[in-house]
């Protein structure tokens, strides 16, 4: 089926270890977003790209980088991971800006 | 404060029921609004865009008000199915197609 597959589904962590999160879409979308999502803060941005080659930061990047591999392709990775980044993380992507976004059905991080 | 902002519930309502939920947003200049549904440990999906005039899809309506920043959904003869969390969502001002979420509004539809 057409959309965004996210792997792993579920990771746990020890503090300090690293770990890219991988992401794929095959809709020709230009457009491509890491979110975290914590209970009572809804989805908050970590990084975006607009398109292949661009990377920015959004709300809350700090802790993590990204890599815009191609078009098809956006890796979010934890060079050294902490408590603090247990979440749930969702990838998105988007043809035209902030029109249909759609989602990866997200990866469940525990860092213990 | 935060720049999206919802009643985070939960609605507990009956089959049948109308239930509506609102939203306001800080940035008066924001651009495109959205309601997406998300169910339990699921990713969110969009139901419906807000637009000026006010939109209907089914039993679903969205509403918005420009001049008190406040987006509205109601929704009519509620179904079992209905049960999730309903996120507002607001597109970030002059920031291309950057969405913002509400941190969402549980709704709990029972028989």
């Amino acid at each position: 089926n057409a959309g965004v597959t996210q792997t792993p589904k579920f990771q746990v962590l020890k503090t300090g270890q690293s770990m890219t999160l991988q992401c794929a879409q095959d809709m020709n979308h230009n457009s491509m977003y890491w979110y975290r999502q914590d209970p009572g803060m809804g989805l908050r941005l970590i990084y975006y790209s607009a398109s292949e080659g661009t990377t920015d930061k959004g709300e809350v990047p700090n802790g993590y980088n990204v890599s815009r591999l191609n078009k098809r392709e956006f890796s979010l990775r934890l060079e050294s991971a902490a408590p603090s980044q247990t979440s749930v993380y969702f990838c998105a992507s988007s043809e035209k800006g902030s029109y249909g976004y759609t989602f990866g059905s997200g990866t469940r991080l525990t860092v213990v | 404060r935060k720049e999206v902002e919802q009643d985070p519930g939960p609605f507990n309502v009956p089959e049948g029921a109308t239930v509506a939920f609102n939203c306001t947003y800080s940035n008066s200049a924001s651009q495109s609004f959205f309601w997406y549904r998300q169910d339990c440990r699921k990713e969110p999906k969009l139901l419906m865009s807000v637009y000026s005039s006010g939109n209907e899809d089914g039993r679903f309506t969205a509403q918005l008000n420009r001049a008190s920043q406040y987006i509205s959904l109601l929704i009519r003869d509620s179904k079992l199915s209905d049960s999730a969390t309903y996120l507002c969502v607001v597109n970030r001002a002059n920031q291309g197609g950057k969405l913002i979420f509400g941190q969402g509004t549980e709704l709990s539809v029972k028989p």
